[in-house]
């Protein structure tokens, strides 16, 4: 069965600090990955989603960035962080293939992110 | 891209009592729905989901959705709930025909079961 696992689980970090988040997926192949953000009191942002490797859509311009080194391999960065990036993030997977399942996404336990 | 409403943003409900959470979407296009739900402090875990075929749906735990496509709804109801139900629900929406892979969520909807 497929596992998706997220470290850290909670992290505090100063304003102007780097950032590296890692998810990673087991038990499938070439799955669709996704970086989602909850700020308090808001609901699910996308931030960056992957289809394969070295493949990452932005969806909102900040200063974050995403990559995909590995199949089954999705780490969020930044290189100096805001007050504003406190959070909750998840990290999730799709299967590609047939119209439906593709859409079916399974998320990973989240990263608390607490900026200083 | 979808618009999802989820009309209610906290719903109180006694333990044993029926609950209903409603959702509304933009687009009269044919679409795929989910239900998710966020326990404190985790992830979010699939409750149903609405590809084709029957327009009522079964999930896990008990719940169960019915999709109107005249209505552009996917309501999720239980039939008596537990204290363990307490959580935060979220919709989504994504179009057939899209290629892009991704989801439009609700805001969410927290339910409160109290004993």
């Amino acid at each position: 069965s497929q596992t998706i696992h997220q470290w850290p689980a909670t992290l505090v970090q100063p304003v102007g600090s780097p950032l590296s988040l890692e998810c990673t997926v087991e038990g499938t192949s070439n799955p669709n990955l996704y970086w989602y953000r909850q700020a308090a009191g808001r609901g699910l942002q996308l931030l960056f989603y992957s289809v394969g490797i070295g493949q990452i859509s932005s969806e909102v311009p900040q200063n974050l960035s995403a990559s995909r080194p590995q199949d089954r391999q999705f780490i969020l960065s930044s290189k100096k962080l805001l007050l504003s990036d406190s959070g909750f993030y998840l990290c999730a997977w799709s299967v590609p293939g047939l119209a439906g399942e593709r859409d079916t996404q399974y998320f990973g336990p989240g990263t608390r992110l607490t900026v200083l | 891209a979808q618009s999802v409403t989820q009309l209610d943003s906290q719903v109180p409900v006694f333990e044993e009592a029926p609950v209903e959470l409603r959702c509304n979407y933009s687009s009269s296009v044919s679409v795929y729905l989910f239900w998710y739900v966020q326990y404190p402090n985790q992830g979010l875990q699939l409750l149903l989901k609405y590809l084709s075929g029957s327009t009522l749906v079964k999930g896990i735990n008990g719940f169960e959705a019915e999709f109107n496509k005249s209505q552009t709804s996917f309501h999720l109801r239980k039939p008596s709930v537990h204290i363990s139900d307490t959580a935060e629900y979220f919709c989504a929406v994504s179009d057939f025909f899209s290629n892009d892979y991704k989801l439009s969520f609700g805001a969410g909807t927290t339910v409160t079961v109290r004993a």
